[in-house]
């Protein structure tokens, strides 16, 4: 019983080209998240939904666009992909409410060529 | 503002040794503080969690951490080291009102046989 899964979990793809990473989570949280972590494993957050409502928006180029079709799911879809998005992203999830524990997928492992 | 300073970057311990793994945390609120473990190729995992309910917070796997106020610090040890212990540790802090988790840079520890 996966908590919070995402797929795929490898990919790899051309610059230019439009790609979609898939999350779900199962533990009946409000709260979802993506993270970003690049390749000195430096990890920052990069969008929020809580309730299917966008609540953090970090400073992240208008290519990556994140989509909540219910609580238990956000897809992340990026769009005209570069050499620098290259990393790895990770889903989560938590209950609602600040300081709640946040719980990570396995991650996504996004290579641009 | 709220910020955590991972100081080592990197720990080298013999299996059997203690293990340290030091964080200080800078936080205008009471702050949550969490560690989490990344093992290679792998998500993330909740190690421990401290919320202000004890200072000395036990966590899985035998490790534990201790919040200390006056030291602006959350230090992550366990008494002996094991081989499957080697991995990425990031100590992270969140707190007000925030959703938002802010990660360490991370430590690497390394368990010589």
């Amino acid at each position: 019983d996966t908590a919070v899964s995402q797929t795929p979990k490898y990919l790899v793809t051309q610059m230019g080209n439009d790609k979609s990473i898939k999350c779900e989570q199962n533990l009946g949280h409000d709260t979802m998240y993506w993270y970003k972590q690049d390749s000195k494993k430096f990890l920052k957050i990069m969008f929020s939904y809580n309730n299917k409502e966008l609540i953090i928006n970090e400073t992240v180029p208008n290519r990556f666009s994140p989509k909540s079709p219910d609580k238990a799911h956000l897809n992340l879809h990026i769009n005209s992909l570069e050499l620098g998005d290259s990393a790895v992203y990770f889903c989560a999830s938590s209950p609602s409410g600040a300081g709640n524990t946040i719980y990570f997928g396995e991650g996504s492992w996004l290579t641009v060529v | 503002a709220q910020s955590v300073t991972q100081l080592d970057s990197h720990v080298s311990v013999s299996e059997g040794t203690p293990v340290l793994l030091r964080c200080n945390y800078s936080s205008s609120y009471s702050p949550s503080l969490f560690w989490y473990v990344q093992h290679p190729n792998k998500g993330l995992q909740l190690l421990l969690k401290y919320t202000s309910a004890a200072t000395l917070v036990k966590g899985i796997n035998g490790f534990e951490a201790e919040f200390k106020k006056s030291e602006t610090s959350f230090h992550l040890t366990k008494p002996s080291a094991h081989m499957s212990d080697a991995a990425e540790y990031f100590c992270v802090v969140s707190g007000g009102s925030s959703y938002k988790l802010i990660f360490g840079s991370g430590t690497r520890l390394l368990v010589r046989p």
